[in-house]
């Protein structure tokens, strides 16, 4: 099993450009979530879904847009970049309502 | 106030040492308590979880939690080297963990 899988590894944009990020698993897994690590911020959830089809606000949803067409992924979405968006972007999911497993995240910088 | 309060460190320790890890909670509805640890450039990796009051050990670590006093703990006892990385903890809250910000630990020989 390859657990939770995310691409990019690396991007960097500039100031209004989109772009998307994939989150994959294939331990079929109902939750899924991203989040942002900034430092000294910790980990703060962006977006989350209970299973295909749902998604749910988190702490810091301003900016971003996700999408859960299919169980195993998990999409979100930068519409217009700002540099605040600067960050590792961490997916995670769930096969409960506790226990997470992460990706190995996705390092972003916008100019 | 944040939910979830943890002491960022830098925590640096000789190998051989216990470790103590603490963080704070202000909702006495939580129920379920993880650690993580995510070494450097890495994803944060599931190292132990407990549910309500009391300890769990699995191996040199043990999480403690104190719902009287709001307190969750990690010792971990004979530390190593390998050990040195960021621990998180995290309470979870109607389908949603919290994490605290962190607390970097370096182990050195």
């Amino acid at each position: 099993n390859a657990g939770v899988t995310q691409t990019p590894k690396f991007r960097v944009l500039k100031t209004g450009q989109s772009m998307t990020l994939l989150c994959a698993q294939d331990m079929n897994h109902e939750y899924m979530y991203w989040y942002r690590q900034d430092p000294g911020m910790g980990l703060r959830l962006i977006h989350y879904s209970v299973g295909e089809g749902t998604t749910a606000k988190g702490e810091v949803p301003d900016g971003y847009n996700v999408s859960r067409l299919k169980k195993q992924n998990f999409l979100l979405g930068l519409e217009s970049a700002a540099p605040s968006q600067t960050s590792v972007y961490f997916c995670a999911s769930s096969p409960g309502r506790n226990e997470q497993f992460f990706g190995p995240g996705t390092r972003l910088t916008v100019l | 106030q944040k939910e979830v309060e943890q002491d960022p460190g830098p925590l640096s320790v000789p190998e051989g040492a216990i470790v103590s890890l603490n963080c704070t909670y202000s909702n006495s509805a939580f129920q379920y308590f993880m650690w993580y640890r995510q070494y450097s450039r890495k994803g944060p990796e599931l190292l132990m979880y407990t549910y309500s009051s009391g300890n769990k050990e699995d191996g040199r670590f043990t999480a403690q939690v104190d719902k009287s006093s709001k307190y969750i703990s990690l010792f971990i006892r004979d530390s190593q080297p390998s050990d040195s990385a960021t621990y998180l903890c995290a309470a979870y809250n109607t389908d949603k963990l919290i994490f605290g910000t962190g607390t970097r630990l370096q182990v050195f020989p």
